[in-house]
């Protein structure tokens, strides 16, 4: 498997608080997803980075920031979470753009009361 | 912009049965894709992925897809399914730099 961390793995915080999910990879992959999942769904791309301190934006990037200032972490910010948020977030990594296979992380499970 | 679907949203199947699973995929460049597999309360993982070369790709544990261009498809195939199959499967299309899509997801059932 490869080397792909979340953290925390579980967290259930309430409305309007901030909360930041971290994920941190040990293959020294340049590009690096995050995806949240939802059922009726599938995954959805919420950011994702080319590089250190170069990010870009996903299709259901709202309400989400993230910031990467080292190759092996990558952090999603929700500045003030809402319950639509409440999903599974997952991180990814790749080595190269498109053409490679992404490598998921275990995922985070979150809940905005 | 690129696009995924996948027709079925839930199928159910006894073991030893033929497994077919369609996605359908919108791009009007070259595109890369991929099959995802989540086995429960795991997370997702690659199962096989065409690039270029032979439109039949095969993949783990038996598994094949064939890519047709004038379909725009990426059928996922398994001759006799097995119920350690049973999962949640993600076709992928990913034709911008950087950026996948996925589909909605097929979550298969098989019967022991």
């Amino acid at each position: 498997d490869a080397g792909i961390t979340q953290s925390p793995r579980h967290k259930v915080t309430e409305t309007g608080t901030p909360v930041t999910l971290r994920c941190h990879q040990t293959e020294n992959h340049r590009y690096m997803y995050w995806y949240r999942q939802d059922p009726g769904h599938g995954l959805r791309l919420i950011h994702y980075s080319y590089g250190v301190k170069d990010t870009d934006k996903g299709e259901v990037s709202d309400g989400y920031s993230v910031s990467r200032s080292k190759t092996e972490d990558f952090l999603l910010t929700l500045e003030s979470a809402t319950s639509s948020q409440t999903s599974v977030y997952f991180c990814a990594i790749s080595e190269r753009a498109s053409t490679d296979t992404q490598y998921f992380g275990p995922g985070t499970r979150l809940t905005v009361l | 912009a690129q696009s995924v679907s996948q027709h079925n949203h839930h199928v159910i199947l006894s073991e030893a049965a033929s497994l077919e699973l369609g996605c359908n995929y919108s791009y009007g460049g070259t595109v890369n894709l991929f099959w995802y597999v989540q086995y429960p309360g795991q997370h997702l993982q690659l199962l096989l992925k065409y690039f270029s070369g032979d439109p039949l790709v095969k993949g783990i544990k038996g598994f094949e897809a064939e890519f047709i261009k004038s379909k725009f498809s990426f059928n996922l195939r398994k001759p006799s399914v097995q119920w350690s199959d049973t999962a949640e499967y993600f076709c992928a299309v990913s034709g911008n730099a950087g950026k996948s899509t996925f589909g909605d997801g097929t979550t298969l059932t098989v019967k022991p």
